[in-house]
């Protein structure tokens, strides 16, 4: 199984709303990424978690948490978002060692509308 | 922060024809890898090439790598409309246990059938 499964895949949420986006991968990678990428432009890394730690936070607002409850998932919980928020997101994983390391497998994407 | 500039920002070519797309970069990389994504999906890793590697081939794919000038093209032979797609480069460091992904601006590659 080489695949990255998202879920939802389209999400539309007021700006009061709480919401949570899911990845799931069992290729036994132990490094787990979220990416939020804006219309012709390329992904932007928000956290990386390595061996279900929290590793790299790139400066992402506290209305984004992200949560790795084992090494086949990751979550992002979304509280009072804002417009601007509105953007794919994208989850990725990757092995934890090596240099097959940088290969990062993504998945199809949430597709996220903040009204 | 961006790590890198892609040109062409777009790239419109026949069937048949080949395509360059070339991925410009600012700091210290161990490796460059280039991937696809077709519209709205997630990305697709096609070819990862190591600073100490000057060429690379996978099918009709072909990448090099220049550290000096910290610039790299990707080459795809006989397109196909199905190669229609945007492209980026990303240059991979490491951060401790984590592996970081900075990736460019991307080409928009359309292979008229």
């Amino acid at each position: 199984d080489t695949e990255v499964t998202q879920t939802p895949k389209h999400l539309v949420m007021g700006m009061t709303n709480k919401k949570s986006l899911k990845c799931e991968q069992h290729m036994g990678h132990r490094a787990m990424y979220w990416y939020k990428q804006k219309a012709k432009k390329p992904p932007e890394l928000m956290f990386v978690y390595s061996y279900e730690k929290l590793s790299i936070n790139e400066s992402v607002p506290s209305r984004f948490s992200p949560e790795c409850p084992n090494s086949s998932l990751l979550n992002l919980h979304l509280h009072a978002l804002q417009p601007e928020d509105s953007a794919l997101y994208l989850c990725a994983s990757s092995h934890p060692r090596g240099l097959a390391s940088y290969e990062q497998y993504f998945g199809p994407g949430t597709r996220l509308t903040v009204t | 922060s961006q790590q890198g500039e892609e040109d062409p920002q777009a790239l419109s070519i026949q069937e048949g024809e080949n395509a360059t797309m070339n991925c410009s970069y600012k700091t210290s990389i161990n490796n460059l890898q280039w991937y696809r994504q077709n519209s709205g999906r997630g990305l697709v890793h096609l070819i990862l090439i190591r600073s100490n590697e000057r060429e690379k081939h996978s099918g009709r794919l072909r990448v090099t790598l220049d550290t000096s000038k910290k610039s790299s093209s990707l080459l795809i032979t006989a397109s196909r409309a199905a190669d229609t797609a945007s492209y980026f480069c990303a240059t991979g460091i490491s951060s401790g246990s984590a592996r970081q992904l900075t990736f460019g601006s991307g080409t928009q590659l359309t292979v008229l059938p």
